[in-house]
């Protein structure tokens, strides 16, 4: 699987849109960039996935750019919950791939009143 | 059904001393992962499971650990003989098979392991 690079932190105004990046520049064709979310003692949790074209359901948006070197997340209204570390993956999703997915140390988004 | 389960939440263990810990996945999901997270790190994977074959395990994955899933349900990861730098918290995922759905994993809350 592909290699993605991420912030460290950043921060982020209540209300305001969450811009979060991502570089992957050594993905396949057949990788799909997922994104998590894990809040503090909890599980991570899947955010969206996408291929090419940008994504959006109730949670967030996926921009991916043409070439396919990097995305970005958006969460339109942050709000204080939604402090947490995000996570960018790089993944094969076909039935004969190994299926596991490497995590990196992501990016530590915090909300601020 | 609820989501993932892990149980228990929190272990403390003495070190040299044996410990399991257990995953209930989705029910309709037929692969399983177990990750270990240290603080201030990402997950690192492990181990997982399609249906009961165990098809892939880390390198992080010593002669210590052992992970089961029998009958492609629930699943066990145990450690033997603990060290104190196996305290970590463990993740137990599930998913479909990748072309039966793209939407990532469903994972637990974790189990704490604290080796003392």
């Amino acid at each position: 699987d592909a290699k993605t690079t991420q912030p460290t932190s950043m921060d982020c105004a209540e209300g305001r849109a969450a811009n979060l990046p991502c570089n992957h520049s050594t993905i396949s064709g057949n990788e799909y960039v997922y994104w998590y979310r894990q809040i503090h003692s909890q599980g991570p949790q899947y955010i969206i996935h996408g291929l090419k074209n940008n994504e959006t359901n109730e949670m967030a948006s996926l921009i991916i750019t043409e070439d396919r070197k990097s995305s970005t997340l958006i969460l339109p209204h942050a709000t204080l919950r939604d402090t947490a570390v995000y996570y960018c993956i790089v993944r094969v999703a076909s039935n004969t791939n190994a299926g596991k997915s490497t995590f990196g140390d992501g990016t530590t988004l915090t909300v601020k009143p | 059904d609820t989501g993932v389960s892990q149980n228990p939440r929190h272990k403390i263990t003495k070190r040299g001393q044996n410990v399991t810990f257990r995953c209930d996945p989705i029910s309709e999901h037929n692969r399983l992962y177990w990750y270990r997270q240290t603080l201030g790190q990402g997950p690192e994977f492990l181990t997982y499971f399609q249906n009961e074959a165990q098809l892939e395990k880390s390198r992080l994955l010593s002669d210590r650990f052992s992970a089961e899933r029998p009958k492609g349900s629930f699943s066990t990861l145990e450690i033997q003989r603990t060290e104190q730098g196996d305290s970590a918290m463990y993740l137990c995922a599930s998913s479909f098979t990748q072309g039966q759905g793209r939407y990532g994993y469903t994972f637990g809350s974790g189990t704490r392991l604290t080796v003392v």
